[in-house]
């Protein structure tokens, strides 16, 4: 089942944060950030895993809650290359047969001004 | 830029024909994904090959079908083409040592898929 993406839409100034958020109805494992740009290729942010490990870029934070099975995305200090749509990809058990497979969530538009 | 490679970046063709898209994944990733992105549908996980072998499987239609080479490049073959397949076709490789889902996925630039 897909994960719910909130808010679906957010704007900003150039300087202001923002938090988006994704919350699914099935145990996660794992929780995919990716930024895409109108017309490009998705571009990986952040991976959280269950248990706490975490890897990505030095400027993006996010967390995961793994009791809530929610994740949140923090864009502190947002810059003009910041706009694109965010996705989070959710990855189900390491274990099962499928646990190569991400389901994504429906996008957050994230616009920011000078 | 990703290391990913995607032939060819635009195809348009009709109804009830067949089309093949290739995926050459970064050098020593053995990890090859492919995704739908169509409008209504957002970011749609197809299928997963990890070093030659099918590792997870999403909602892939029956006319797709799939396919990664002792090289490692990947093939998605669509064939029966709808008006509704049109769409953006991704491709990502990890390096998947073990094809577990945690691995970061690097995206190709995409082939746009219109069918008239």
């Amino acid at each position: 089942q897909q994960p719910v993406q909130s808010p679906q839409a957010v704007i900003l100034r150039e300087g202001e944060d923002a938090v988006i958020n994704c919350s699914s109805s099935k145990a996660l494992y794992s929780v995919h950030w990716y930024r895409q740009k109108h017309g490009e290729a998705p571009v990986f942010l952040m991976i959280l895993l269950k248990g706490g490990e975490q890897k990505g870029h030095e400027k993006i934070s996010a967390s995961f809650n793994e009791k809530k099975q929610q994740s949140s995305l923090y864009l502190t200090a947002s810059q003009l290359s910041y706009s694109g749509t965010y996705f989070c990809g959710t990855g189900a058990n390491a274990g099962g047969t499928s646990y190569g497979k991400l389901t994504f969530g429906q996008g957050t538009i994230l616009t920011v001004h000078p | 830029d990703s290391g990913v490679t995607q032939t060819p970046k635009h195809l348009i063709t009709a109804t009830g024909q067949r089309v093949t898209l290739r995926c050459s994944p970064r050098s020593g990733d053995l990890s090859v994904y492919w995704y739908q992105q169509s409008l209504d549908q957002g970011l749609q996980f197809l299928i997963q090959y990890y070093n030659g072998e099918e590792r997870a499987k999403g909602n892939i239609l029956e006319r797709f079908s799939a396919q990664q080479f002792p090289d490692l490049h990947s093939e998605l073959n669509l064939s029966s083409l709808e008006l509704g397949d049109s769409a953006l076709y991704f491709c990502a490789s990890s390096v998947g040592t073990s094809g577990r889902s945690y691995n970061e996925q690097f995206f190709g630039p995409g082939t746009r898929l219109t069918v008239l």
